[in-house]
């Protein structure tokens, strides 16, 4: 049974960087699937970052995030990872990966999400 | 950028009633490109729908998607007790992906 877990610090200081790893367990990841990362803040809605496919190793971002969001895939660590800079506190949320066969497709598997809180 | 507009907001219904949750887009959605998801309190979303109708495994045949355009139904024929849960939807025609801003289904 595939099933992907979000790690990382649950703290992070505004302006820094946020970098989480989703790790990959009952599949080896490789250069297929899409790769996506969603947030929601506390008590509120879904929102989409950002994406990673590997066929073609191509990242797709949400415009709103004005160039803030880098998603990567390791497929030696069987990880995928998240990066957004210059948080703010409005950047606090509930992070989740989530896996889609492809680009423009339903997320099919999500991860348990894990909580980030921006403060100094 | 697609919006979606979920209604009601919030939905309070008894067990055993019947739950219509909507789903407007701003803009027509191509291929029926919209899913469902559930979401209890403390979980992850989880797919419920996708194509606008298809049940992922694991849900009841309680659970029905209808729509085309740019609207969108999803119906609980009878609801249960672990049906209570806030429900999204989300297109993934455009990029972004974007979600309604959901609906909660609560016991009345």
């Amino acid at each position: 049974q595939v099933q992907l877990q979000e790690s990382g610090p649950g703290l992070v200081k505004p302006s820094e960087t946020l970098s989480l790893t989703c790790s990959v367990s009952g599949y080896t990841v490789r250069n297929v699937f899409y790769w996506s990362w969603i947030r929601q803040p506390p008590g509120k809605g879904l929102e989409w970052l950002g994406g990673f496919y590997g066929i073609g190793n191509t990242h797709y971002d949400n415009p709103s995030l004005k160039s803030r969001v880098t998603i990567s895939l390791d497929t030696s660590k069987n990880q995928v990872s998240l990066s957004l800079s210059a948080v703010t506190a409005a950047d606090t949320a509930v992070y989740y990966c989530t896996r889609s066969v492809a680009p423009k497709y339903y997320l099919e598997l999500w991860g348990q999400g894990i909580l980030v809180t921006v403060s100094s | 950028e697609i919006v979606l507009t979920q209604s009601p907001g919030t939905l309070s219904l008894s067990p055993g009633e019947r739950a219509t949750l909507s789903c407007r887009a701003s803009q027509s959605v191509s291929n029926n490109y919209i899913a469902w998801y559930q979401q209890k309190p403390g979980q992850a979303p989880r797919l419920l729908i996708h194509g606008a109708s298809s049940r992922a495994s694991g849900f009841p045949d309680r659970f029905s998607g209808s729509g085309s355009g740019t609207d969108f139904t999803l119906t609980i024929s009878r609801l249960e007790p672990e049906d209570f849960a806030v429900y999204y939807c989300q297109q993934y025609d455009g990029s972004p992906g974007t979600f309604g801003q959901g609906t909660k289904v609560e016991i009345k």
